[in-house]
């Protein structure tokens, strides 16, 4: 059974930094892209950020790029997302996404299992 | 960047109706489009890609169409479990993976 676990949510004051991880389980971590998706309270998905299989390609969205980093271990079937310089509209759920096999269209970033979120509250 | 609307952006039909939601892309993205479902409380999953491919273990009434610029998710006979929001998503080319705004769905 597929398992995203995530962890490391929490409080912060803006300007401070968090490092969200999630955990994998149930599949060949390194044969899948993996992405950080959000979601603002009462808001719609938004995507934050996707790292291929090997780290070769990593993405961006306009909102975050400059202070979030993404990045992943394969060895221990790890996403991280280390988030600096937050701000009050960084403020939601981060789920952590598992996107398709290598084998599929190359450069195709949909999410087909979703782990259960960390809350990130970006307040003073 | 590519941006996506979704219309409507809410709707209320009975039980048995067919539901029809579009989705629309300002360029033309092939048929790398992923719909996704939100029921209210729970994590997304996901319904379709490649516009019209069903995930497995998705009910067959749902079903998805279209190409380049204009897709459609279909509910053939509306549940009560399928009150949710209903998300398209571009997932091909250049970033950002942008989901369009969302359409719920309730029960009339």
């Amino acid at each position: 059974e597929v398992q995203l676990v995530e962890s490391g949510g929490g409080l912060v004051r803006p300007g401070g930094s968090l490092r969200l991880s999630c955990s994998a389980s149930g599949f060949t971590f390194s044969s899948h892209s993996m992405s950080w998706v959000r979601q603002a309270p009462g808001k719609g998905l938004e995507w934050v950020s996707t790292c291929s299989t090997n780290s070769n390609y990593i993405y961006y969205g306009d909102s975050v790029k400059g202070r979030f980093t993404i990045s992943r271990d394969n060895a221990n079937k790890s996403l991280y997302l280390q988030m600096d310089s937050l701000r009050a509209d960084d403020t939601a759920v981060y789920y952590c996404t598992r996107g398709p096999h290598y084998t599929y269209v190359w450069g195709s970033y949909f999410f087909d299992y979703w782990g259960q979120g960390a809350l990130v509250t970006v307040s003073s | 960047d590519i941006q996506m609307t979704q219309s409507p952006s809410s709707l209320s039909a009975s039980v048995g109706d067919r539901v029809t939601i579009t989705c629309r892309a300002s360029l033309g993205i092939s048929n790398y489009l992923a719909w996704y479902q939100q029921k209210p409380g729970k994590v997304p999953k996901l319904l379709i890609y490649g516009a019209s491919t069903l995930q497995s273990g998705v009910p067959s009434r749902f079903s998805g169409g279209g190409s380049g610029t204009d897709f459609t998710l279909t509910i053939s006979s509306l549940q009560p479990e399928d009150v949710a929001t209903y998300y398209c998503q571009k997932y091909n080319g250049d970033p950002p993976f942008t989901f369009g705004p969302g359409t719920k769905v309730d029960i009339k």
